[in-house]
């Protein structure tokens, strides 16, 4: 059975960091390209961005609101999957959900996401 | 505003169908068979329905079906179920810098 549960979210200040760790079971995780796709209360979803898996060079993108201030990272080791945050708005307040991204917008298996509260 | 386009709410009866739509462009939906949909039920993760515009997962219900023509994609739901009542969205890969693209999402009411 796949497993993915997140872990790390809180409070946090305008302007503060946060890191998010997802830690994967049930599958190759080595194998697997991973994302992070977001959801602010009561809005929609929206994605922020992947980490191919090593075979792929461990290339990683992200969404526009983003890119800059987030980062992807993984240990296959440890089949866990971080998300650096910094800079932080008010806007990124959101559940943060961990996926497998089997292929291009396709999101087969997702965490029980983690909150995160920008707020003062 | 998201980058694809769904109705913020469609209803139905027990044992009727839905179609949701899903409007894009010629750089999403226009250009690739990269469509998904999610069901996610209240205070729930999202969960997979279709991938690759019509592919239905191990599990998936044979009453979800997907479907393309242009730059619109549609998630059809046959013999409506009161479990069915949930917020449905779309996906689709865009390429680029902007890389992937979310709907709205649907309010599927059964009445």
């Amino acid at each position: 059975e796949v497993q993915l549960v997140e872990s790390g979210g809180g409070l946090v200040k305008p302007g503060g960091s946060l890191k998010l760790a997802c830690a994967a079971s049930g599958f190759t995780f080595k194998n697997a390209w991973m994302s992070w796709v977001r959801q602010a209360p009561g809005k929609g979803l929206e994605w922020v961005g992947r980490i191919k898996s090593y075979a792929d060079g461990e290339t990683t993108d992200y969404a526009g609101p983003v890119r800059d201030r987030f980062f992807i990272s993984r240990t296959d080791s440890r089949n866990t999957v971080y998300l650096q945050m910094g800079s932080l708005k008010t806007e990124d307040t959101a559940v943060y959900y961990c996926v497998t991204n089997t292929i291009e917008a396709f999101f087969e298996f997702w965490g029980q996401g983690s909150l995160v509260t920008v707020s003062s | 505003q998201s980058a694809l386009t769904q109705p913020a709410s469609v209803s139905g009866s027990p044992g009727q169908s839905v179609t949701i739509s899903c409007i894009g462009t010629n750089s999403d939906i226009g250009t690739y068979d990269l469509v998904s949909w999610y069901q996610q039920h209240p205070g729930k993760a999202p969960k997979l329905l279709i991938s690759e515009v019509t592919k239905r997962p191990s599990g998936v219900s044979g009453r979800f079906s997907g479907s393309k023509s242009g730059n619109t994609a549609s998630l059809t739901i046959s013999g409506l179920q009161p479990e069915d009542e949930a917020d449905y969205y779309c996906c689709s890969y865009a390429g680029g810098r902007t890389f992937v693209v979310f709907g709205g999402g649907t309010k599927l009411t059964v009445l």
